[in-house]
């Protein structure tokens, strides 16, 4: 059975600092690993996606890598805003059973002015 | 692209009380279609998905069952809420493997 762990489960930082969330899995056979912000009473805003062939991706401040051998992928948040303040999910599909997305429990994130 | 349409963003329910949650996606067809639950403190989990009309798959036993009337339609219900049945529902949606999944923004259920 697949678990996504993520850590630390919450991160509170000044502006302007580059951080990195961290996020691993115990079954390396996934399609893809997805990382997801929401804001409080939210839903869920999907950020990046990465491939099981990719090893990483880019958007803006955000850069996510992936190292599927090791079951590990991280989140890089370059610049920290406030308004980048949410909590960040990832999350995988396994190859094994349905195409069903397993998240992590999530770290919260606050960036202080 | 997607649009996920979820109503009502907030409910307060007496136990033992119906339940009826009402999801429609725009800007796709034929979508997987799912029902994940937030408890508080808790990660997402993944109640029912859907990958056509009238196909429900179920991942957890639980007071809940779920119907997708239409391609773009998915409801959730209940006949007897119980108190556990508190959090927030979001509904999704999915195409192709390879792509993100896109959420509604969440119904806020409190079963008193």
């Amino acid at each position: 059975k697949q678990e996504v762990t993520q850590i630390p489960a919450a991160l509170s930082v000044p502006e302007g600092e580059n951080l990195v969330l961290n996020c691993s899995f115990t079954d390396s056979a996934i399609y893809n690993l997805q990382w997801f912000r929401q804001d409080p009473g939210k839903g869920l805003t999907s950020l990046l996606l990465i491939q099981s062939s990719q090893r990483e991706q880019t958007s803006g401040r955000l850069n996510a890598s992936l190292d599927k051998s090791s079951g590990r992928s991280t989140l890089y948040i370059a610049a920290s805003q406030p308004g980048d303040s949410a909590t960040y999910l990832c999350a995988v599909i396994s190859q094994t059973g349905f195409q069903k997305l397993v998240f992590g429990t999530g770290t919260r994130l606050l960036v202080s002015p | 692209s997607q649009t996920i349409h979820q109503w009502p963003a907030t409910l307060v329910q007496p136990v033992g009380s119906p339940l009826s949650l009402e999801c429609t996606v725009e800007g796709t067809s034929n979508p997987n279609l799912y029902w994940y639950r937030q408890a508080a403190g808790r990660g997402l989990q993944l109640l029912f998905y859907s990958i056509g009309i009238g196909q429900i798959s179920s991942e957890v036993p639980q007071n809940l069952s779920a119907s997708r009337p239409q391609d773009r339609q998915f409801i959730l219900s209940s006949k007897k809420l119980l108190l556990s049945d508190s959090g927030f529902y979001l509904c999704a949606s999915g195409r192709e493997i390879n792509s993100p999944l896109h959420f509604g923004n969440g119904t806020r259920l409190t079963v008193t």
